[in-house]
């Protein structure tokens, strides 16, 4: 079975601080996602990676950003942290075949960031 | 753009009842269709998927059927139990046109109580 960890299941922070969220997936995936969830909102994605090095922001990425140094390792960095990045953070894998269509995406149980 | 509607929740039902999470979407491609299950406190899981039209996505006596006449992928059970309360999403995946980031697109997601 995948297994995707975040390193977090509960954080708190401060406004303005630079807050690092981590995701490790053991099963060799190539693209790795970053959602936000929200209620009523369902999830929203924020960031997502094909490989090692290689990002491209999804629907919302504005004040954040990420890493993707190792094929097992997704970072997550909230630059500046606000009141309204409180959230539930996913982060989820998947294995990189031709037809990306049919494969499904493997989700941690995310991480529950509260800015104070 | 690519969008997906659910039924606004919460759904609360007895235990034996019969379940249906409408979900239906708008898509420019022929895209894959799948249900995902979040329990209490975890992340989210893969529930069945169907990859073309007609086909029908099964899994701990949840079904839904990819109807493209009516652009719908309606989650269904005959009998509900306790272990079924979770929060139900709908989600599509297209191929990404150039430049777009977007990979799954999710609904908002229905919450579903069951009681004994």
């Amino acid at each position: 079975d995948v297994k995707v960890t975040q390193s977090s299941r509960y954080l708190v922070k401060r406004t303005g601080e630079k807050v690092f969220l981590e995701c490790v997936q053991d099963m060799d995936h190539e693209n790795m996602f970053w959602y936000r969830q929200d209620p009523g909102l369902g999830l929203r994605l924020i960031y997502f990676s094909y490989d090692v090095k290689m990002k491209e922001k999804g629907d919302i990425p504005e004040g954040y950003s990420v890493s993707r140094e190792k094929k097992e390792r997704f970072s997550l960095i909230l630059e500046s942290a606000s009141t309204n990045q409180t959230s539930m953070y996913l982060c989820a894998s998947r294995r990189h075949p031709p037809d990306r269509r049919n494969q499904p995406q493997h989700f941690g149980d995310g991480t529950r960031l509260s800015i104070l | 753009g690519n969008s997906v509607t659910q039924m606004e929740g919460p759904v609360t039902l007895s235990e034996e009842a019969f379940l249906t999470i409408n979900c239906t979407y708008t898509a420019t491609g022929y895209p894959s269709l799948f249900w995902y299950v979040q329990y209490p406190g975890e992340g989210l899981q893969l529930l069945l998927k169907a990859t073309k039209a007609d086909d029908k996505g099964s899994n701990k006596g949840f079904e839904a059927t990819y109807r493209k006449e009516t652009t719908s992928f309606h989650l269904e059970k005959g009998s509900v139990q306790v272990s079924d309360s979770a929060v139900y999403f709908c989600a599509l995946s297209d191929l990404p046109s150039r430049g777009s980031a977007r990979q799954l697109t999710f609904g908002s997601g229905t919450q579903l109580t069951v009681l004994p």
